[in-house]
């Protein structure tokens, strides 16, 4: 199994650009989950997928975020436009049906706007 | 509100030495509890979780966490720390009414560091 699967590693962008951020959940998995680590803040909850739909997405800083999975095998988190403040390390987790309390984390994608 | 505290944000041991990494947690109804760890650079692991089976859960490599309920903790041990167990440790609480889905809340992390 090849795990979650994250893409780009890292990503450096200046302020203002459009930055999109591709995971690939684990086969078989129907939860999927965005996570965001910085230092001042710890790791939190973006969004939160089952079988496809948005269930919450209140983690969501604001409007210049936005989430997509159109199929069971890929998601994408957007920032656009993106700031200093949004540089992180972005996760995206899945879990599946039968033990949903347990999750499984991609490598994460570095991201510094500068 | 369910919140977890973890008591050190560093802490140090020599190789061949107890780890203890201490973890209290706060919850209305009886939780989900698990132990996370990040090396350098990477994802987060599960190490092990408890979901109100036997009060001592046994992990990967070495590790192992009690359930306290008594004292709402959860800390995590292992008898004997080895260069590679150095990382960053996180404990989280996943409780049982939370919108319908099983979040997870994490703790602040717990730097170890292992010494020669």
């Amino acid at each position: 199994d090849a795990g979650v699967i994250q893409s780009p590693r890292h990503e450096v962008t200046e302020m203002g650009q459009e930055v999109t951020l591709r995971c690939k959940p684990i086969s078989g998995h129907n939860s999927l989950f965005w996570y965001r680590q910085t230092m001042m803040r710890g790791l939190e909850l973006l969004i939160y997928f089952n079988n496809n739909v948005p269930i919450d997405d209140s983690g969501m800083p604001e409007d210049r975020f936005s989430a997509k999975m159109p199929n069971a095998s890929f998601s994408t988190l957007k920032i656009q436009p993106s700031e200093p403040r949004d540089s992180a390390v972005y996760f995206c987790a899945s879990s599946p049906r039968d033990s949903q309390e347990t999750q499984y984390f991609g490598p994460g994608t570095r991201l510094l706007v500068l | 509100a369910q919140s977890v505290t973890q008591l050190d944000s560093h802490v140090s041991v020599s190789e061949g030495t107890p780890v203890l990494l201490r973890c209290n947690y706060s919850s209305s109804y009886s939780p989900s509890l698990f132990w996370y760890v990040q090396h350098p650079n990477k994802g987060l692991q599960l190490l092990l979780k408890y979901t109100s089976a036997a009060t001592l859960v046994k992990g990967i490599n070495g590790f192992e966490a009690e359930f306290k309920k008594s004292e709402t903790s959860f800390h995590l041990t292992k008898p004997s720390a080895h260069m590679s167990d150095a990382a960053e440790y996180f404990c989280v609480v996943s409780p049982l009414f939370s919108g319908g889905y099983n979040k997870l809340i994490f703790g602040a992390g717990t730097r170890l560091a292992v010494h020669p």
